[in-house]
């Protein structure tokens, strides 16, 4: 079955770097993939959004790279702000196409000035 | 203001005692869903609803029921709660697009507690 992989474990780096957050899927080929920021006790926020047809997504200070060889999404945040810190998480169509999302468990980004 | 709202914010309710969660939003989003979300776990669908009147099953449904009669609305109840339903629940919506992809909006979310 469909099955997404975010690094449970906390990603800390220092204010101004650039932050990389995998995910990884199996099993099918998704059309497109998400990306989500989820702050402490708050709805995830929707960030970007990528093809499988697209290789590349920018958005001001984010990135979102999709190899679909690989099965995999890079999620990249460029001269990274200690407010840039909360949870990110990936979200891909269910298998088969259908509307039904289903999100990783994502990564804790934690920016330290 | 585009937004999902959901009442109550906080609840603390006794098992077996009879709840609605509601949710609308202001977007005329064709697709609404709601998701639990439990340390560990992640995110996971209860149930979903792509049109009025049109609700389905999603991860998770057992002990939850859904309805969708108007467009706005996508409340959820649950019949006769009980300790293990204690979670963080969130309402999302998306609109239908041609070119789909579903981005999805979030309502603030919901703390259930069931003792």
């Amino acid at each position: 079955s469909q099955k997404i992989e975010q690094n449970s474990e906390a990603l800390n780096i220092q204010e101004g770097k650039t932050a990389t957050l995998t995910c990884n899927y199996t099993n099918y080929s998704p059309a497109y993939l998400q990306w989500y920021r989820q702050d402490p006790g708050r709805g995830p926020v929707f960030l970007l959004l990528i093809r499988e047809n697209e290789k590349e997504k920018r958005k001001e200070r984010l990135k979102v790279t999709f190899d679909t060889t690989l099965k995999q999404s890079l999620f990249h945040i460029t001269a990274s702000q200690p407010a840039d810190s909360a949870t990110y998480l990936c979200a891909l169509p269910k298998e088969g196409g259908s509307y039904i999302p289903t999100f990783g468990r994502g990564t804790s980004l934690i920016v330290h000035p | 203001e585009a937004q999902v709202t959901q009442n109550p914010r906080y609840l603390i309710t006794v098992t077996g005692k009879k709840l609605t969660v509601t949710c609308s939003q202001n977007m005329n989003h064709e697709y609404m869903s709601w998701y639990r979300q439990d340390p560990g776990l992640g995110l996971r669908q209860i149930y979903y609803s792509m049109n009025v009147e049109v609700t389905d099953k999603g991860d998770v449904p057992e002990g939850y029921k859904v309805s969708r009669k108007e467009k706005r609305n996508f409340p959820l109840i649950l019949e006769s709660p009980s300790p293990n339903q204690t979670s963080l629940y969130f309402c999302a919506s998306s609109p239908r697009t041609s070119a789909g992809g579903y981005e999805q909006y979030f309502g603030p979310g919901t703390r259930l507690t069931v003792t």
